[in-house]
């Protein structure tokens, strides 16, 4: 399968800590994003890089969020200091560098829950 | 910000029936793009449309990108079990895509 893969499907974990979600995109794709969905909503676009430039931050990005792409292959997002409202499907896509307008393709998402 | 209003936003049909859902925004999009999501799972692309009036087929399901370039429809013919699911519309401008709230298609047998 040479689809979008993100690592881990699902994470659990207490509020305050620290957590690092993966997505791998496809291979000849050139730009990654990554969204937030909660229940009865559509994702939301949270940041997107170009390689490994990070090209656009959604304001819903605080600072306790990161996103990554060192080698402009995969890419990883972290959250410091969990809090309840970070519950969330964290989903990851991507699309090849032929315009700006190229479909978006999605992994199957990391489901977060915060106790 | 760009906002999508997508409606219907759940819908009940009989097996074999037509389906048609739309969405709306105040902002102009240079794509349109209708995705399917299933529970646990991730959008799947459905239909990308690239310019304004544009008509696209993908077996049952036919997409139009709005004239305005505001608005788009999807219609699903002689709908089947496997249909269930949400339907997610997607405006794309400059790489960035705003979604709608999404249609939660029930069909029954």
């Amino acid at each position: 399968d040479t689809g979008v893969s993100q690592d881990p499907r699902h994470k659990i974990t207490k509020r305050g800590q620290n957590v690092t979600f993966r997505c791998d995109p496809i291979s000849e794709h050139n730009r990654l994003y990554w969204y937030r969905q909660t229940l009865g909503q559509g994702p939301e676009f949270l940041t997107y890089f170009q390689n490994e430039a990070q090209l656009e931050k959604s304001r819903l990005l605080s600072d306790r969020f990161s996103a990554e792409r060192p080698k402009g292959s995969f890419s990883t997002l972290e959250i410091q200091r969990t809090e309840q409202g970070d519950s969330a499907m964290y989903l990851c896509a991507s699309s090849p560098d032929t315009g700006y307008n190229q479909p978006q393709h999605f992994g199957d998402g990391t489901r977060l829950s915060i106790l | 910000g760009q906002q999508l209003n997508q409606s219907p936003q759940s819908m009940f049909i009989q097996e074999g029936e037509d389906v048609s859902m739309n969405c709306t925004s105040s902002s102009i999009f240079n794509t349109w793009l209708w995705y399917k999501q299933d529970p646990g799972e991730g959008p799947v692309l459905l239909i990308a449309l690239y310019k304004a009036g544009e008509l696209t087929s993908n077996g049952r399901l036919t997409a139009q990108f709005g004239i305005t370039r505001k608005d788009s429809f999807l219609n699903i013919s002689a709908s089947i079990p496997s249909d269930v699911g949400i339907y997610f519309c997607a405006g794309t401008n400059a790489g960035k895509s705003t979604f709608g709230d999404g249609t939660t298609l029930t069909v029954k047998p």
